[in-house]
């Protein structure tokens, strides 16, 4: 049984750049969410996807998006890249609409310089 | 937004203790989980348990979802079990996924 699995798993940017991240949920999974945890905290809430559709938002600004394609597997992109969006990026995938149990992926490492 | 507080922040212990981490949360819950962060970062399920005790080899769990606490019990410590512990909740809205600070656990041999 695959569990969810992310790419890259480390990315160095520059300040201004874009970056997209890629995630595919668990097997049987319809529901991906995206956290991302800053150096010494736990991870926080961007958004979760369900049905293609954004469903829930946390406190992120609007250089945050996302997608998610019919098959489940979803990106989040962030515009105008800075300092403080150095990061863990971590994805999570659960089995019913809303939360449920959540399976998280091993992450993607974002530097920006 | 709720909030979810964690204790303690730091652990010490030798290879063979016990141990029990505690997580708050300030207003009533979905759905509770326990997660173990290894070194390369990532989030290991330990248990989902918004009320109730579970118990899983060494690891059991108690959440009294009316008094808004839930303990993680790590008994026989390895030092495999360092790490990074955190307790997450789903506030009882369905809007937010909130994950509590931390306990740093090291187990030393």
């Amino acid at each position: 049984d695959a569990g969810v699995t992310q790419s890259p798993t480390h990315l160095i940017k520059t300040r201004g750049q874009q970056v997209t991240l890629r995630c595919s949920p668990k097997s049987g999974h319809d529901t991906v969410s995206w956290y991302q945890q800053a150096l010494g905290q736990g991870p926080q809430f961007i958004f979760q996807y369900y049905e293609e559709e954004e469903r829930q938002r946390g406190n992120f600004p609007d250089r945050f998006s996302g997608h998610q394609f019919p098959n489940y597997s979803s990106e989040l992109n962030v515009n105008a890249l800075l300092l403080g969006d150095s990061a863990l990026y971590l994805c999570a995938s659960s089995g019913v609409e809303g939360w449920n149990e959540q399976y998280f992926g091993p992450g993607t490492r974002l530097t920006v310089t | 937004g709720i909030q979810v507080e964690q204790s303690p922040p730091d652990l010490i212990l030798q290879e063979g203790a016990n141990s029990t981490l505690r997580c708050n949360f300030s207003d009533s819950v979905n759905n509770l989980q326990w997660f173990h962060q290894n070194p390369w970062g990532q989030l290991i399920n330990l248990f989902y348990i918004p009320s109730g005790t579970k118990q899983n080899g060494r690891l059991s769990a108690t959440t009294v979802a009316t008094e808004r606490y839930s303990l993680l019990y790590i008994s026989s410590s390895q030092t495999t079990d360092s790490g990074v512990y955190f307790c997450a909740v789903e506030d009882n809205y369905g809007q937010n996924f909130v994950f509590g600070p931390g306990t740093r656990l090291s187990v030393l041999p």
